[in-house]
Order: C-alpha cells, then sequence, then structure tokens
C-alpha cells in the first residue's frame, strides 16, 4: 500500500533562512508520480510541482528546489532565502499507476503536510 | 482562465439537515475529485470520476454521502441527514488526462459546519 510521510509537523524560521522540508514516501510500484502542494491561510491547495519516478534530476524553480532519491524513497522541498509569503502548509503526495494501468492509477495520497511559519 | 469553482464557500446548517457542495472544473478537465480535509484524517479522496462517469467512491464514508456529474461541467456533493462530524473543508479538484497521476488543481474549497 501506498505512504506518503512527512515526519516536520511544524517548521519556524527566519526570514531569508533556507528551509527543507521532508517527503518519505513507499510504494511497491515502479511507475508513480510525485507532487508538492501549497496551502496557505486563505485555504486554497496550490500545485506546485510533479515528477514521475523515472525522472530523478533535481529540479529548480526561483527559489524552490526539489531533490528526489529514489534509492531513499524521499522527494524534499527546499525553499532558499524563506519570505513571509512562503508561510503556509506543504503538502506532499503520492500517486501509483499499478492497479488500472495506464487508464486509471490508484487514488493520490497526501502526507499530513508540514506547516512552514517564517518570521520576519 | 477560470479556475475550479466551488459553490458555497462556506456552509453552516444543523444535523439532520440536508447539504449540497457545488463544483465547476476548468473547461477541458475529463477529471473530476472530491476531497474531505480534516485535522485529524487530513486530505481523504471521497470520489473520482472520470469523463462523468465514477471510477472510484470507495472513500465515500457511508450512505448519507453522494456525488453527482450530470455534465463535463458540473459536479455536487450531497450529504443527506448531515451530522456534526461531516464537518470538514470539501475540496473539488479537476484534471486533465483521465488518470489519478495527472495534476490535479483544486478549488478554493467549500467549509461545512454541522451544529
Amino acid at each position: 500500500a501506498q505512504k506518503v510521510t512527512q515526519a516536520q509537523t511544524e517548521i519556524s524560521v527566519v526570514e531569508k533562512e533556507d528551509v527543507t522540508l521532508d517527503c518519505v514516501y513507499e510504494t511497491r510500484d515502479t511507475t508513480y508520480y510525485l507532487f508538492w502542494y501549497k496551502q496557505p491561510p486563505s485555504g486554497e491547495l496550490v500545485f506546485l510541482i510533479r515528477r514521475n519516478s523515472f525522472d530523478e534530476q533535481n529540479e529548480i524553480s526561483g527559489r524552490y528546489s526539489w531533490n528526489f532519491q529514489k534509492s531513499t524513497s524521499s522527494f524534499n522541498f527546499t525553499i532558499t532565502a524563506s519570505q513571509v509569503v512562503d508561510s503556509a502548509v506543504y503538502f506532499c503526495a503520492l500517486s501509483e499507476t499499478g492497479l488500472y494501468g495506464d487508464t486509471g492509477g490508484f487514488k493520490t495520497i497526501f502526507g499530513a503536510g508540514t506547516r512552514l511559519f517564517v518570521k520576519a | 482562465d477560470a479556475g475550479v469553482i466551488q459553490s458555497p464557500r462556506h456552509e453552516v446548517t444543523e444535523m439532520g439537515q440536508e447539504v449540497t457542495l457545488r463544483c465547476k472544473p476548468i473547461s477541458g478537465h475529463n477529471s473530476l475529485f472530491w476531497y474531505r480535509q480534516t485535522m485529524m484524517r487530513g486530505l481523504e479522496l471521497l470520489i473520482y470520476f472520470n469523463n462523468n462517469v465514477p471510477i472510484d467512491d470507495s472513500g465515500m464514508p457511508e450512505d448519507r454521502f453522494s456525488a453527482k456529474m450530470p455534465n463535463a461541467s458540473f459536479s455536487t456533493l450531497k450529504i443527506q441527514p448531515s451530522e456534526p462530524r461531516d464537518s470538514a473543508v470539501y475540496f473539488c479538484a479537476s484534471s486533465f488526462g483521465g488518470r489519478t497521476t495527472d495534476t490535479q488543481y483544486f478549488g478554493p474549497g467549500t467549509r461545512l459546519t454541522v451544529l
């Protein structure tokens, strides 16, 4: 069964610090997808990134970067030079393709989330 | 382009009343998902439609919950009768591609309070 663990419940940093949010997943599937979403205080869920299991290249988007390591089943998210606007709950999610093959897929499983506080 | 639209944004009702939540997916998307978010259980998938057909409703808590998608641009989630434990934020999401592995775009959510 698939599982996503975000062990950090809350993280508090001061503005301009770098911060890494951890995500560890479990799956028996060889083909799967990983996601990160941001939920700011306003409540909506904002898509940040989608990565498939065959692409282990790290990705950078502005101050955001993601480190995917299949060997440790981790997909960590780093914010460089954090800002107050980064304060939010961040969710890591996993979706497998095993059950329905290419036409369906298991449901997407979300981690419990990590609440990030960035103080000015 | 408009994102996923949900209504109402807030709903307060009394136990036993019927509640209907509405969702308009992003135009052109062919999959629609209903999620529930609570402090205790986090984000849970309730039901998933592909091309207006329910594919997986194993997350629907019980018979009090029902969902429909009469066309590609509209879906409802109904709770009847509502109970205090149904209080949560209900999200609708849509995606293009027909698979749960496609990126899902979420609506703003409906915060439901059942007294």
